[in-house]
Formats: C-alpha cells, structure tokens, sequence
C-alpha cells in the first residue's frame, strides 16, 4: 500500500534551515507529482510546492517563493523541502502527499506528518 | 487572487444530511476541479472526493460531491451521518496558475 514517511522536522531559530524528507513506497514514485502542505497549530491546510514527476517543474506559493526549494530523487524514492531563511509563520506541520500525473491533480495519499517549530 | 470560503461549522444528528459549501471567488467554478480531504483529530487529512465527484476506493457512498455554477460553489454531502464522520473537512482546487488552495475548512459535529 501507498506509504510516505516525513522526517526532519524540529525547533529552528528564525533566520535559520531545516531539510524536509518525505520516504515513499508502495507505489512508482517517478511517475506522480509530488506536493509539500503544511498546517499551522491549531488552524487549517495551506498548499505550499508541488514538483513534477521528472523535476520539470516546481510550484511555490508566494510567501515562502525564494526561501524554500523542492526537489526529488526518484531513485532513492524520496521528496525533499529545503527551507532557509525561516520565519516565525512557518511554523507548522508539514505534510507530504502524492498527487497525479498532472498539475492541479488531487491529492491521493497523505503522509503522517512533521513538526517545524521556528522559536527564538 | 483566488478564495474559497467555506462555513466555520455545521452540525447534524445521527442518520441525518448535511451539506457543505465551498464557494469559488476569483473565476469560475468548473474551471478547476475540486476536492474534498477529511481530517480527524490529529491525523493526517485523506481524501473523500477528487475532482468534483469521484469517491476514492473505501469511501462510504454516503459521501458525495457536487458543483453548481450558478451560487458557484462546490458542495460535500454526508448522508446517514455517523458519529465517526465527526472532523473537519476541507476543500481544495487550483488557480490559473497551478498553485494550490484550500478553504478554511469546515468543523462537523454530530450531535
């Protein structure tokens, strides 16, 4: 069965970076679209990147556009989220998810999760 | 820039019907598909309907998804509500430019 795994989460200070991991199994990784959300404490989804199955293409929304970068490795099966430059708002728990084989495909398969605390 | 407004809350009795909205400001409801992702208490969110009215494998048929072009709204019925229904539910498209939305989210209680 579909399975992603987050890790890298943790308590960073503002100005500082954290790398993302999103592990992936049970299905062809290279084929989909691969897509970063995250949710702050207490409130609701925000889409934050998506990434086509070949590296084509990448998406961003506007507030983290120029500090956070994605990207994969299809052969090690894995989604990465770099993100510098962090910011108290980017506070949040962090999801990976499968989308299609297209942009503006839903999101399938959710994984569990990853806590980014950025605190002073 | 592209919204989509949901209700903060509804509610329903056991074996009842709910119904609930999401409203596309900024183009054009059809435009782009929506969805519709479930999310319990600290889970991850999974998904109840895809691009408008699709049911993943293992969904109930009690749930269902609608759009209507002229309140230009897309719209997530729950029929025969459970008490394992109780979550939040959110609905989720795309803009013109392929960056992903969702809407604030809706909390459902059944009483």
């Amino acid at each position: 069965q579909v399975q992603l795994v987050e890790s890298g989460g943790g308590l960073v200070k503002p100005g500082g970076s954290l790398r993302l991991s999103c592990a992936a199994s049970g299905f062809t990784f290279s084929d989909y679209y691969m897509t970063w959300i995250r949710q702050p404490p207490g409130k609701g989804l925000e889409w934050v990147s998506y990434i086509s199955d070949g590296s084509d293409y990448t998406n961003y929304r506007d507030s983290v556009r120029g500090r956070f970068s994605i990207s994969r490795d299809n052969a090690k099966n894995s989604l990465y989220l770099q993100m510098n430059s962090l910011r108290d708002e980017d506070t949040a728990v962090y999801f990976c998810a499968r989308a299609g084989r297209f942009p503006a495909s839903p999101l399938a398969y959710w994984g569990q999760g990853t806590l980014v605390t950025v605190s002073s | 820039n592209l919204i989509l407004t949901q209700p903060h809350s509804v509610s329903g009795s056991p074996g009842k019907t709910v119904t609930i909205s999401c409203t596309r400001s900024g183009d054009n409801i059809a435009s782009k598909y929506v969805q519709w992702y479930q999310q319990r208490p600290g889970s991850a969110p999974t998904t109840v309907i895809y691009e408008h009215d699709g049911r993943p494998s293992g969904v109930p048929d009690r749930f269902s998804g609608s759009i209507d072009s002229s309140s230009n709204s897309a719209f997530l019925t729950i029929s025969g509500l459970k008490t394992e229904d109780e979550a939040d539910y959110y609905c989720q498209s795309y803009d013109g430019n392929n960056h992903g939305i969702f809407g604030g989210g809706t909390k459902l209680t059944v009483l």
